[in-house]
């Protein structure tokens, strides 16, 4: 079956401009996590949506970025007033929860590049 | 909270030679163990997890790994490595009593020559 996508692969944005990425989880997932990929901080958790609860933001970096899932299925992270410190590879994950969420395995997609100039 | 060290940012093995990835993890509750594998401009795909039972995981690719509660360890093993095992692999602890977000170690990078 299809795995996560994410939209688009690369995006290259100026300093300031607002950007959207967009993630697809597998059909039926309904955890859906957020992860930055960059050179000095490497993977960083961001946000994590399960169901209808609340998400947990505890890893967004800033009130420049939020994120949003719709009908419990895509999900979209904007970082608004885009800085360089904001290019990182973003990485979008779903799974299927169990009854010990901690052991469910994440699928992880491709990732969106973003370069900040 | 949880954090996860990965030892040497890279290894270099020839084909054919033991492949030895160290991760220590440090939890103050039985964590959740995780090795993934990331190839160039991919994304990551898990290789092994220990949740309970069996100290021993086995995983793709012949890969293998041990969880040793009294050194807080969890190294990745392949007994013979292929070219194709060039990549960057990420060890990863989670915590159900701290959400279910991954903590990643900082990754290694294996390189494999012929």
């Amino acid at each position: 079956g299809a795995g996560v996508s994410q939209s688009p692969s690369n995006k290259v944005t100026e300093k300031g401009k607002d950007v959207e990425l967009r993630c697809d989880p597998i059909s039926g997932h309904t955890a859906l996590y957020w992860y930055r990929q960059s050179l000095g901080q490497g993977l960083e958790f961001l946000i994590y949506f399960q169901g209808n609860s609340a998400p947990d933001k505890s890893g967004l970096p800033s009130d420049r970025f939020s994120a949003e899932r719709t009908g419990g299925s895509v999900s979209t992270l904007t970082i608004q007033r885009t800085q360089q410190e904001d290019s990182a590879v973003y990485l979008c994950a779903s799974s299927s929860p169990s009854g010990r969420r901690s052991t469910d395995t994440q699928y992880f997609g491709p990732g969106t590049r973003l370069t900040v100039l | 909270a949880q954090s996860v060290t990965q030892l040497g940012s890279h290894v270099s093995v020839s084909e054919g030679a033991l492949v030895l990835l160290r991760c220590n993890y440090s939890s103050s509750v039985p964590p959740y163990l995780f090795w993934y594998v990331q190839y160039p401009n991919q994304g990551l795909q898990l290789l092994l997890k220990y949740t309970t039972g069996a100290t021993l995981v086995k995983g793709i690719n012949g890969f293998e790994a041990e969880f040793k509660k009294s050194e807080t360890s969890f190294h990745l093993t392949k007994p013979s490595a292929h070219m194709s095992d060039a990549a960057e692999y990420f060890c990863a602890v989670s915590v159900m009593e701290y959400g279910n977000k991954l903590v990643f170690g900082a990754g290694t990078i294996l390189r494999v020559k012929s």
